[in-house]
């Protein structure tokens, strides 16, 4: 198995909703991420995992919340979002000590809040 | 420093022809350098990625050239096919550990038939 399964593949949630996106994979991979792409633009890192904990956080608003509840599964939990939170959301993952198989990326959760 | 410069914004090569992409980055420290391919409405796929100790990689019709002394870097896509219109991003990290990956801006590349 070398994907990384993201779902929902759309998401429309009003701004006071609370909602989930989530990301499995199942290639050992113990380096899990969440990136934003917003139309036109490269995907911009949001958080990173390694061995299910969090290492990096870019500054990213608390109304975004992440999970690592084991090596396979990330999931991003939403909370009174804003309208230019609109965006993709891409999960990736990768090996911890040797990336150079590269970043698995997901297809991504379109995510419209209205 | 953290940049990775991306060029052309888009490109329109006819079938057939060579497309060219450049990238340059600023930290010394990158030691990976990924090209990634994506198609609308789906996420960035690897497509070639080189490491700072050799100077070109090919794989089939695609080739990154690399250049540590300009630290640049760029892609090169010969017979260009209508199936590889796409967004293509340059993209730089470390190799050890979980790191984020730099993109740079996309290139739009459209292949004309």
């Amino acid at each position: 198995d070398t994907e990384v399964t993201q779902t929902p593949k759309h998401l429309v949630m009003g701004m006071t909703n609370k909602k989930s996106l989530k990301c499995e994979q199942h290639m050992g991979h113990r380096a899990m991420y969440w990136y934003k792409q917003k139309a036109k633009k490269p995907p911009e890192l949001m958080f990173v995992y390694s061995y299910e904990k969090l290492s990096i956080n870019e500054s990213v608003p608390s109304r975004f919340s992440p999970e690592c509840p084991n090596s396979s599964l990330l999931n991003l939990h939403l909370h009174a979002l804003q309208p230019e939170d609109s965006a993709l959301y891409l999960c990736a993952s990768s090996q911890v000590l040797r990336a150079q198989r590269g970043y698995t990326f997901g297809s991504g959760t379109r995510l419209t809040v209205v | 420093q953290q940049q990775v410069k991306q060029s052309p914004q888009s490109l329109i090569v006819q079938k057939g022809g060579i497309s060219i992409i450049n990238c340059a980055y600023e930290n010394t420290a990158f030691d990976y350098f990924p090209w990634y391919q994506q198609f609308p409405g789906k996420g960035p796929a690897l497509l070639i990625a080189i490491r700072p100790d050799v100077s070109e990689k090919k794989e089939g019709r695609f080739t990154i050239s690399f250049n540590k002394s300009a630290k640049q870097f760029s892609l090169h896509i010969m017979d260009s096919q209508p199936g590889d219109s796409a967004t293509y991003f340059c993209a730089a990290s470390k190799i050890q550990g979980a790191q984020k990956l730099v993109f740079g801006q996309g290139t739009r590349l459209t292949i004309n038939p």
